[in-house]
């Protein structure tokens, strides 16, 4: 079956930085995306992966592997407003998008 | 700014009427459109994929009767809830892939802001 897991839950502080982890398993690659929702908003883009290694855009970086079905969300200088949920989505060999349950990050003043 | 649009963004409706939402994609071109519904505190659910010019895929468990879609056009899909009941109270939110040239030059799959339903 195909599966994505990622921490129900963290918490972090205020200009620290939080790394979010997703692992997969689907019926092929097509990329991982990570998304960020706040509550009671759609989701919103925030990066696209398909090669192994590094992205980085301002604050946010991602990182994937695809040997080890294996990526991370990483948020440097948090602020408040970062406080959401992500959401690590893999497309599979259909093109279809598979879902995470989504990681709910707590930011602390 | 936004590149996918949805109408409208909140419907009140009584039981049994029909409801439409619109989903576009702006300024680029969707090869494939796809509907999600979201219950509180879960995750998305795809409930349908849609091109242009074809009939939806629904997934398992949707029923195409009740949630009709019509891809009209490479920027246009509807998503109609016929004979809306309570139990379909939900965030509805739609998605479009293409290539937005000023953001990305790969396919990427982007949200609208989605339509929130209550259904009394």
């Amino acid at each position: 079956g195909q599966n994505i897991d990622q921490p129900t839950e963290m918490t972090a502080t205020e200009g620290a930085i939080v790394q979010i982890n997703c692992t997969y398993q689907t019926s092929g690659f097509n990329g991982l995306f990570w998304y960020q929702q706040h509550a009671g908003e759609a989701p919103t883009f925030l990066s696209y992966n398909v090669l192994d290694g590094l992205e980085e855009k301002g604050r946010f970086s991602s990182f994937l592997s695809r040997s080890k079905g294996y990526s991370y969300l990483l948020l440097k200088e948090l602020q408040m407003k970062d406080s959401a949920s992500y959401l690590c989505a893999v497309m599979d060999s259909n093109y279809q998008l598979i879902w995470g349950a989504g990681t709910k990050l707590i930011i602390k003043p | 700014g936004a590149v996918v649009s949805q109408h409208p963004s909140w419907v009140i409706c009584k039981s049994g009427t029909s409801v439409k939402i619109e989903c576009r994609s702006l300024d680029f071109q969707a090869t494939t459109m796809f509907w999600y519904r979201q219950f509180p505190k879960q995750s998305l659910m795809l409930m349908a994929t849609s091109n242009e010019g074809s009939k939806a895929t629904y997934e398992q468990g949707v029923e195409k009767d009740k949630f009709l879609i019509n891809h009209a056009s490479l920027t246009l899909s509807t998503l109609t809830v016929t004979s809306a009941h309570p139990e379909d109270s939900s965030f509805y939110i739609c998605s479009a892939r293409g290539v937005v040239a000023e953001r990305n030059l790969q396919e990427t799959q982007y949200f609208g802001p989605g339509t929130r339903l209550l259904v009394l």
